[in-house]
């Protein structure tokens, strides 16, 4: 069965805590990605990959990081430095960079303060 | 800038009545446009992709250059079709991101 898993599904974070979000795909793509949901608003890109310890900011990524040491793996930590980081988290891959194939998403995280 | 924009944050039609999605865009290169669905508990998944120029579940979405919009449509709508639509661009230049509307939640009555 392939596809996209996040876990966990729901998250709490207390003041000042770093929280890692977990993203795995068997769909054997290179590129990744991470998006950030707020009600009412459109997904915003936080980082993408294109390969394995290869990672690129997105258009809000401060208070975010990311590493990329398994093709399978992308995870995300919130890190303390993300003052408003209650959001839905969603993370996609396709199969490499710059492809016009869409992109397929896990189910998410939904990241709430404690 | 580039930019996607749907209007309606919610639209309510009955069963059997038309719908129409909107969606426009603001993009200086050549676009490339998605419509994305996500039913309550699931996933986001693709609906249809204007290169394809495919109807799916009886979706259909033409490109208007000229009108920058590319509008989702359906001749009778469905309540299996109650769920949240995402109109998406297409971004290369930045690791082929995609650039979302703020969705829009089709709410379809008996």
């Amino acid at each position: 069965d392939g596809g996209i898993t996040q876990s966990p599904k729901y998250l709490f974070r207390k003041e000042g805590q770093n929280v890692t979000l977990s993203c795995e795909q068997n769909l054997n793509h290179d590129a990744m990605y991470w998006y950030r949901q707020d009600p009412g608003q459109g997904l915003r890109l936080i980082y993408y990959s294109q390969i394995v310890n290869d990672f690129q900011k997105g258009d809000i990524a401060e208070g975010y990081s990311v590493s990329r040491e398994k093709k399978e793996s992308f995870p995300l930590t919130v890190t303390s430095a993300q003052k408003n980081p209650t959001a839905f988290y969603l993370c996609a891959s396709n199969l490499q960079l710059y492809s016009n194939q869409p992109q397929h998403f896990g189910d998410g995280t939904r990241l709430s303060i404690l | 800038a580039q930019r996607v924009t749907q209007p309606e944050k919610l639209l309510s039609v009955f069963k059997g009545a038309p719908v129409e999605l909107k969606c426009n865009y603001s993009y200086s290169g050549s676009p490339e446009l998605f419509w994305y669905v996500q039913y309550s508990r699931q996933r986001l998944q693709l609906l249809l992709r204007h290169i394809s120029r495919e109807s799916i579940k009886g979706f259909t979405a033409d490109l208007n250059k000229g009108e920058t919009s590319f509008h989702l449509k359906k001749p009778f709508a469905q309540e299996e079709d109650s769920a949240m639509y995402y109109c998406a661009l297409l971004i290369y230049n930045q690791g082929g991101k995609l650039i979302f509307g703020q969705g829009t939640e089709l709410s379809v009555k008996p």
